[in-house]
């Protein structure tokens, strides 16, 4: 079984909806990130969780909010979709202390119409 | 502000040869370099990593060096497979334990 899990693993959605992602790991790791990738571009930090009780934006965390609900569990939000939000969205984590190797799970890709 | 650039953006090389992907970065203040490896559909595996003090890291087929002073990673690759096809990112260590990615090369290598 995977260590970093993402659902849905694909999402069609419109302009204005709110839509949930969801991250579980299973390596027992304390850190947390949200990532996005678009076409030509470098994965830019959202979102990134020290541990259940820290939390902290990232590089481009407008339009987003995330929920740590647990260890294992790391949720990124959309409020109000729009168009360009679609992109690929990675969750990854990573142990706690320095700087780490960081363990991705397979990408959401969203599509806001 | 930290900037990473991967050039080119795609290669194409037949199988068996060795080859040479290059990874520049602004500012040399850095903590550790990353390559990671993305196929389309399975998200992104890390290959190496390089810690600031390092200078190169080895596993099997791959080689990653690091100059910071220069602000140059390269990642060898020997005796290339048609498997070895992918997206390769590198990313590197900044402030705040904050990876700032380069936009990757699509290597191809034909059988």
């Amino acid at each position: 079984d995977a260590d970093v899990t993402q659902t849905p693993r694909n999402r069609i959605t419109k302009t204005g909806k709110r839509i949930m992602l969801e991250c579980s790991q299973t390596k027992g790791h304390d850190r947390m990130y949200w990532y996005r990738q678009d076409p030509g571009l470098g994965l830019r930090l959202i979102y990134y969780s020290f541990d259940v009780k820290d939390i902290n934006k990232g590089e481009i965390s407008d339009g987003y909010s995330v929920s740590r609900q647990a260890q294992a569990k790391f949720s990124l939000s959309l409020e109000s979709a729009i168009p360009n939000q679609t992109a690929l969205y990675f969750c990854a984590t990573s142990v706690a202390g320095g700087y780490n190797e960081q363990f991705f799970g397979p990408g959401t890709r969203l599509t806001v119409l | 502000k930290q900037e990473v650039t991967q050039i080119p953006a795609a290669l194409s090389v037949p199988e068996g040869e060795n080859l040479v992907l290059n990874c520049s970065f602004t500012d040399s203040a850095i903590y550790n370099l990353q390559w990671f490896r993305q196929d389309p559909g399975k998200g992104l595996t890390s290959l190496l990593l390089i810690q600031s003090s390092q200078r190169e890291q080895t596993s099997g087929r791959l080689n990653a060096s690091l100059d910071k002073s220069s602000g140059r990673s390269t990642l060898y690759i020997a005796a290339s497979q048609p498997g070895d096809s992918a997206t390769y990112l590198c990313a590197v260590g900044g402030s705040n334990y904050q990876l700032i990615w380069g936009a990757g090369t699509k290597l191809i290598i034909k059988p």
